[in-house]
Parts: C-alpha cells; sequence; structure tokens
C-alpha cells in the first residue's frame, strides 16, 4: 500500500504486505530528515534519519528514501505487522538565515494493518 | 526515569486562567522545542530555544510565551487560556542535526 503526499491521512495495508508512506517536505535547503513513529497516547518516536548527502538509508524492515528534486522523502515499511500501526510523521531539519535548526513536522499518515 | 519528563500530564483549566507547562531533559541537550499537536493537523512548532538566551519563535507562538531555565529546563505558559488552546502539547529535545526526543505529552483543555 502508498500513500501519496500529506494529503491522504490513512493508509490501510494487509498484514505481511509492504507499505509505503510519502511525505512532501517544504525547504529545499533542508539538510536533515527523520521519520516518527506515534502510538496512541504516547509521544513521537524515532524510526529512521536520513542526511541530505544521501538518497537511501536503510534500518531493520524499514528503509527511507530521499528525492531532493522534486522535495520528496518516503519510508518503506516491509512486512507490515499489526505493531506498526500507527501515525508516521516526516520532519525536516529547517536551514534559513535566521531560522536553521527548526525541525518540522509533515501533516502525518494513520497506518492501518488489517490481519 | 524519562530523558524527556512533562509535567502535569493532563490538565483542565478555565478560560482566561494563566497555566505553565514544563518539561524537563536529562539528555544534556542544548535544544528544545515546545510543539502543540490538533487532531488532522500533525506537530506545530510554538517555541524553541538553542540555549539559555537564546529563544525563538515558531509558526503559533501568538498566546504563548516560554521560558530558558536551565539548560535543562524550558516552560510553556498560556498567560490567558483559551478553548482553542486545547490540544496535546510536546516538548523535545536534540542536538544540532540529530533526532529528537520527545516527552510523553500534556493533554490540556480549556473550558
Amino acid at each position: 500500500g502508498e500513500s501519496v503526499g500529506l494529503h491522504l491521512p490513512t493508509l490501510s495495508v494487509q498484514e505481511g504486505d509492504n507499505s509505503i508512506i510519502n511525505c512532501a517536505y517544504s525547504n529545499s535547503a533542508s539538510d536533515y530528515f527523520i521519520w516518527y513513529k506515534q502510538e496512541s497516547g504516547k509521544g513521537p518516536q524515532f524510526i529512521i534519519d536520513i542526511r541530505s548527502n544521501m538518497d537511501k538509508r536503510q534500518g531493520q524492515r524499514v528503509t527511507v528514501l530521499l528525492n531532493k528534486t522534486v522535495k520528496h522523502l518516503s519510508l518503506q515499511i516491509a512486512a507490515t505487522q499489526p505493531g506498526d500501526s500507527a501515525v508516521y510523521f516526516c520532519a525536516e531539519n529547517f536551514v534559513g538565515s535566521s531560522n536553521t535548526g527548526k525541525l518540522i513536522f509533515g501533516q502525518g499518515t494513520t497506518l492501518q494493518v488489517k490481519p | 526515569d524519562a530523558d524527556v519528563t512533562q509535567t502535569p500530564r493532563n490538565r483542565i483549566t478555565k478560560t482566561g486562567k494563566r497555566i505553565m507547562l514544563e518539561c524537563s531533559q536529562t539528555k544534556g541537550h542544548d535544544r528544545m522545542y515546545w510543539y502543540r499537536q490538533d487532531p488532522g493537523l500533525g506537530l506545530r512548532l510554538i517555541y524553541y530555544s538553542f540555549d539559555v538566551k537564546d529563544i525563538n519563535k515558531g509558526e503559533i507562538s501568538d498566546g504563548y510565551s516560554v521560558s530558558r531555565q536551565a539548560q535543562a529546563k524550558f516552560s510553556l505558559s498560556l498567560e490567558s487560556a483559551i478553548p482553542n488552546q486545547t490540544a496535546l502539547y510536546f516538548c523535545a529535545t536534540r542536538d544540532r542535526n540529530t533526532e529528537a526526543f520527545f516527552g510523553q505529552g500534556t493533554r490540556l483543555t480549556v473550558v
């Protein structure tokens, strides 16, 4: 299953399938990007990050892809499990003349895993 | 103990009241942030601080103020609370160009 940008708030996938969550970021000068997972009633938890000098980074069952040309970030989750059900946020480390270091979040995508 | 601690966890207050939300961290990080979370709007940045003498407004600072009392402490105040400030508030801390660590959140209801 795949979400498109920040305008599709919910992604529903079958257990065992791969999930792709997309994010469009705002600032072409942003130099660092992070994916967070937020479960109900909890604060966001770090999943994986990537710096702007990379286009791909892999973790355990997760991969982040960065396309700076179109300012697009994606999170791929392999073999999605029920425990992956949560809201996923992308965040960018903003770089600008007066506000470098702001960490700006996207709206989030709710991932629902069907057994 | 949690790396980032927010107090209180839940609070109900009346319109017009002053309220302070507190955040403390044991990570030793210089950078601290306050975010607000509303359903469907994700996390929005209220204020951030890079050290005790550095305070910066975020996207939605109107109606809020902050105080960085020490490297480890960053508090958020609502001088005169209004109902549309009902939300979930998160504090976060980070080093330069690393991930942010979040507290468990404060659920604030203004009636």
